[in-house]
């Protein structure tokens, strides 16, 4: 049972375009919602969280919309850079000193 | 600040021998820790929770005997692959979570791992 679901498996954007990855969840005990950034090769780097008690959360160029009555949230990135191509996942964990369930991931490429 | 680290960083084992990873919480206590499993191009799979000074908690399918965790202080967490085969090769993630950081999980930068 996938827990949370991501979308696109893959995105290609032009330079200074906006890149949008979806993420749905079924659990509705979950109470936190990050994403993180993963280069080849590398451990999977904490960009940006959020609870539900928000609805938008922003953090310089990355924006995560939250929709708790749909279970849905999503990251923006603004005036995406070729520096941002990288792996993109959504995960979402209850309450307390819980594992965090991830998404399958976002390959993003921005293309000059 | 909250920084994990693991050793080694990459590892060559033939098959049949046993490897050891490191994972460390180097400016932090850990409350726990957690080993992932990741396959190229998939996501991170949770093999299992580790908290200091009890036995680990393992996911349904994940080999507690095949993957033995240790969790003896409150900064070091190690995975021992025993008897590794061809198909354990994988890339093996360590997060730790810190209770006065609302249980932020830190990730560490990941051992990959090659058995021939």
């Amino acid at each position: 049972q996938q827990q949370v679901k991501q979308s696109p498996q893959s995105l290609i954007v032009q330079k200074g375009g906006i890149s949008i990855i979806n993420c749905a969840y079924e659990n509705t005990a979950f109470d936190y919602f990050p994403w993180y950034q993963q280069f080849p090769g590398k451990g999977p780097a904490l960009l940006i969280a959020i609870r539900p008690d928000v609805s938008e959360k922003k953090e310089g160029r990355f924006t995560i919309s939250f929709n708790k009555s749909a279970k849905q949230f999503s990251l923006h990135i603004m005036d995406s850079q070729p520096g941002d191509s990288a792996t993109y996942f959504c995960a979402a964990r209850a309450s307390g000193n819980t594992p965090l369930v991830f998404g399958k991931g976002t390959r993003l490429s921005v293309i000059a | 600040g909250a920084v994990v680290s693991q050793h080694p960083s990459w590892v060559i084992c033939k098959s049949g021998t046993s490897v050891k990873i490191e994972c460390r919480s180097l400016d932090f206590q850990a409350t726990t820790m957690f080993w992932y499993r990741q396959f190229p191009k998939q996501s991170l799979m949770l093999m299992a929770t580790s908290n200091e000074g009890s036995k680990a908690t393992y996911e349904q399918g994940v080999e507690k005997d095949k993957f033995l965790i240790n969790h003896a202080s409150l900064t070091l967490s190690t995975l021992t692959v025993t008897s590794a085969h061809p198909e354990d090769s994988s890339f093996y993630i360590c997060s730790a979570s810190h209770r006065g950081q609302g249980y932020e999980q830190y990730f560490g930068p990941g051992t990959r791992l090659t058995v021939t």
